[in-house]
């Protein structure tokens, strides 16, 4: 699976855009790039996720580039809420063996919303 | 109400002992998915299951073990062996097998906090 590199922590004010930038410069052309957020001692949440061209759902939007090795992740009006670990992780599309399907948390992003 | 049910949240358990974990699912997915997380930690995947009746090891098995007789069931069984079990316990589960499994989106669980006294 291609490595994602994230800032450790970003800080946001509420109301504002939180833009969350993520390296994945081994990118392959078959790999999407999905988001993930986990708010402390809760089970990870599924963001949004994307190939090539830009997405956008209830949660957040993502721009990738066009060369593909960098992504960020938009939350338009960040919230109290949003305060969160957010993980950009590359899938990996082996069919079988210990990869298969498996998630690759790095470290991620710690995002604070001050108020 | 759909979604991923683990039980206990919080799990006490004597070094030496066996305990299990369960997770749970009405989403009617195939796949379903045990990880391990550490303090500050990314997660690491202990075993999947892409079929009933079927499971791979992931890539933390030892220690572990799990079962899949039924399509909304996964428990994980933690052994005595398992050197360090103190963690935090996620389960996933995905839509079906599919040949590009980038579009298959993993959605978990609350987690179990398993401590080791």
């Amino acid at each position: 699976d291609a490595k994602t590199t994230q800032p450790t922590s970003m800080d946001c004010a509420e109301g504002r855009a939180a833009n969350l930038p993520c390296n994945h410069s081994t990118i392959s052309g078959n790999e999407y790039v999905y988001w993930y957020r986990q708010i402390h001692s809760q089970g990870p949440q599924y963001i949004i996720h994307g190939l090539k061209n830009n997405e956008t759902n209830e949660m957040a939007s993502l721009i990738i580039t066009e060369d593909r090795k960098s992504s960020t992740l938009i939350l338009p009006h960040a919230t109290l809420r949003d305060t969160a670990v957010y993980y950009c992780i590359v899938r990996g599309t082996n069919a079988g063996g210990t990869s298969y399907g498996k998630l690759t948390f790095g470290q991620g992003t710690i995002l604070t919303v001050h108020p | 109400d759909g979604g991923i049910t683990q039980s206990p949240k919080y799990l006490f358990r004597k070094e030496g002992q066996n305990v299990t974990l369960s997770c749970e699912q009405n989403l009617n997915h195939d796949a379903m998915y045990w990880y391990r997380q550490d303090p500050g930690q990314g997660l690491r995947l202990i075993y999947y299951s892409q079929i009933v009746n079927d499971f791979q090891k992931g890539d933390i098995a030892e220690g572990y073990s799990v079962s899949r007789e039924k399509k909304e069931s996964f428990p994980l069984t933690v052994t005595s062996a398992q050197k360090n079990p103190t963690a935090f316990y996620l389960c996933a589960s995905s839509s079906r097998w599919v040949k590009r499994l980038s579009t298959d989106t993993q959605y978990f669980g609350p987690g179990t906090r398993l401590t080791v006294l």
